[in-house]
């Protein structure tokens, strides 16, 4: 099973709301990711966990929250967002962090 | 400068063709990993390459990497409808995955 789950699939959100989006994998993985997409480019990295702890961030605005409740599960907490951030919010995992990463289905962000 | 340099950016091509897909870089990586990802939908790993010069089949689809593990390629044959997507060569990089900037194909039939 290399299974990365995402809800939800689909997020509208206005600029004052307080939303989350949650990703889960049961392979036993211990590094999880949040990547943020936009239309026809890569993948960008917003944030690494190691063994449930945050071991990257890649100079995120604070808008963006990210909790790692457990090994299997990770949270990104929205706040304050802005119509910039609209785009494809994709979670990943992998084995350890310098293995092949595992990519979930996205969730798709519009904020308005 | 792109660490993992993919060319073509874009290919358009008929139904039937074959096409090639090139990832260089000026840097030695451990592997490379080749994903497909459709639109609205996640990166589909299709492969990992580890040692230099292996080459490696997925049915229409053949991925070699480089002796000196600098570059990839991936090579497909007889191209159909369903091949279309963005094609992501990736390497590891410290804790962090590095991307090439994709090459978005389209095949029509």
């Amino acid at each position: 099973d290399t299974e990365v789950t995402q809800t939800p699939k689909h997020l509208v959100m206005g600029m004052t709301n307080k939303k989350s989006l949650k990703c889960e994998q049961h392979m036993g993985h211990r590094a999880m990711y949040w990547y943020k997409q936009k239309a026809k480019k890569p993948p960008e990295l917003m944030f690494v966990y190691s063994y449930e702890k945050l071991s990257i961030n890649e100079s995120v605005p604070s808008r963006f929250s990210p909790e790692c409740p457990n090994s299997s599960l990770l949270n990104l907490h929205l706040h304050a967002l802005q119509p910039e951030d609209s785009a494809l919010y994709l979670c990943a995992s992998s084995q350890a962090t310098y293995y092949e990463q595992y990519f979930g289905p996205g969730t798709r962000l519009t904020v308005t | 400068t792109q660490l993992l340099e993919q060319s073509p950016q874009f290919l358009s091509i008929q139904e039937g063709e074959n096409l090639t897909v090139y990832c260089n870089s000026s840097s030695v990586f451990s592997s490379l990993q080749w994903y497909r990802q459709e639109p609205g939908e996640g990166p589909v790993l299709l492969v990992t390459v580890v040692t230099g010069g292996e080459v490696k089949k997925l049915k229409r689809l053949t991925f070699q990497f480089g002796d000196a593990r600098k570059d990839s390629s991936l090579h497909i044959t007889a191209a159909q409808p369903g091949d279309t997507g963005l094609y992501l060569c990736a390497g590891v990089r410290g804790n962090k995955l590095v991307f090439g900037a994709g090459t978005i194909l389209r095949v029509k039939s």
